[in-house]
């Protein structure tokens, strides 16, 4: 079955340390879709990244990296030098289509407490 | 601006009074689902739909109705809600499958 685990329901850092937010999948399918999601105390969610299964390379969008490894099924995202505003909850997911089903499933979050 | 709009935003209301959340999107996305989400359990999908009149089932549709009349509309209909539907509804839209989602401001709502 298709499932998203995000192992950390907390994480308190202080501003400017490198936080790793984790993430691990379960799919029997070949081809899949990987994200992650932003959702800051004012409750709205922010897409911050897309990742297809064939693609391992990671990527690095200014403070912000991904770490995709298909051997561990890991989507792991890094904050470095975290600054207050990364305060927020983060949800990485899995979308997959399964014996012609759709699916669209969110980890439980992460929430991130980035302290001044 | 693009955006996903919903309404309302806060909704009170009592065990079997028939309501409907209302989703529009001006993107002419393809795609757009309706998610709940309660603490400890994420987001959970409800119901999508990938075109105007096809509609299906996510994970928990049990006590919801959708429908897709118009590429811009996906209203969320509860015929009989009951407290355990108390929850965060967000509404979103994507291009296609398998794309980001934007994400509406989201309807908070308690069944007493």
């Amino acid at each position: 079955a298709q499932k998203v685990t995000q192992a950390q329901t907390e994480i308190s850092v202080v501003e400017k340390e490198d936080v790793t937010l984790d993430c691990v999948y379960e799919t029997r399918d070949t081809t899949y879709y990987l994200f992650w999601y932003k959702q800051p105390p004012s409750g709205e969610l922010v897409f911050l990244i897309r990742r297809n299964s064939f693609d391992e390379q990671n990527e690095i969008s200014g403070r912000y990296s991904w770490n995709f490894q298909k051997s561990t099924s890991s989507f792991n995202f890094t904050i470095t030098a975290s600054q207050v505003v990364d305060s927020a909850v983060y949800f990485c997911a899995l979308s997959e289509t399964s014996s012609g089903t759709y699916k669209y499933i969110f980890g439980t979050g992460t929430r991130l407490k980035v302290l001044a | 601006e693009a955006q996903v709009t919903q309404n309302p935003r806060y909704l009170i209301t009592v065990t079997g009074k028939k309501l409907t959340v209302t989703c529009s999107q001006n993107m002419n996305h393809e795609y757009m689902s309706w998610y709940r989400q309660d603490p400890g359990l994420g987001l959970r999908q409800i119901y999508y739909s990938m075109n105007v009149e096809v509609t299906d089932k996510g994970d928990v549709p049990e006590g919801y109705k959708v429908s897709r009349k118009e590429k811009r509309n996906f209203p969320l209909i509860l015929e009989s809600p009951s407290p355990n539907q108390t929850s965060l509804y967000f509404c979103a839209s994507s291009r296609q499958l398998h794309y980001e989602q934007y994400f509406g401001p989201g309807t908070r709502l308690t069944v007493t």
